[in-house]
């Protein structure tokens, strides 16, 4: 059982929009910043997002994150069929549930 | 730029204790402010943060494992280690070594987990 909550999955079709959002608490998504994590078949996962919003340098602009109150969202604009993976959402967390917490993760199918 | 890479037995057997290995390249442990981490994956599932460590030495464990695990570094070698007890099958999962930029920086953004080793397997059985 994760500490963040997402959908198990979501589609999409190519050049569509998609949201993936993720439900937590006052102590973690609440009172800290949320990342997001694109995991390929077979690869490590990769940050797509942090603090929310940010984009590490070599991340397309397709994707975007926001927060609001104790819930985030991951957009990804444009659909690709190489945006076929797992995403993680990820935050700090203040209480007993260790620093880190993540999501369950989001296997995202373009159709 | 900084690459992971994990190594250790892939087969553990039930009671025994799984000691994983990650080597640091192209920059040094020492250098930066870094927290350095291990994260598991059991097969078809989800993420699991499992400890990290920091130059200071101080640690952090999930509140699920932390009466089994030791993560240590030795900057001698520059690597950093996992190690869990009394495993069980539970415990079989893709082991990911990882470095976590934490709040270094502005401390009101969590920079996340920006470089990751391959992972490697670990099965516990006999």
């Amino acid at each position: 059982q994760s500490v963040l909550t997402q959908p198990p999955s979501a589609s999409g079709t190519p050049g569509q929009r998609v949201t993936i959002s993720c439900s937590g608490h006052s102590s973690n998504i609440g009172s800290n910043t949320v990342n997001w994590y694109q995991q390929l078949p077979g690869m490590a996962p990769k940050l797509l997002i942090y603090g929310n919003t940010q984009r590490p340098s070599g991340v397309p602009d397709r994707f975007s994150g926001s927060k609001s109150g104790t819930s985030a969202s991951l957009a990804i604009s444009g659909l690709q069929s190489e945006d076929e993976a797992d995403y993680y959402c990820a935050a700090g967390d203040d209480s007993l549930n260790g620093p880190v917490v993540f999501g369950g993760g989001t296997k995202l199918t373009v159709l | 730029q900084v690459q992971l890479q994990e190594s250790g037995p892939g087969l553990v057997k039930p009671s025994q204790t799984l000691s994983l290995t990650c080597t640091v390249s192209g920059g040094s442990i020492n250098g930066g402010s870094y927290y350095w981490t291990w994260i598991r994956q059991p097969a078809g599932k989800g993420l699991e943060w499992i400890g990290r460590t920091y130059i200071s030495g101080r640690t952090s464990y999930h509140p699920s494992l932390k009466d089994r695990v030791t993560i240590a570094l030795d900057t001698s070698k520059n690597q950093f280690s996992l190690k869990l007890k009394s495993v069980t099958a539970a415990d079989t999962a893709v082991y990911f070594c990882a470095r976590d930029r934490g709040w270094f920086g502005d401390p009101n953004i969590y920079y996340g987990i920006d470089v990751w080793g391959q992972g490697t397997m670990v099965t516990v059985s006999s």
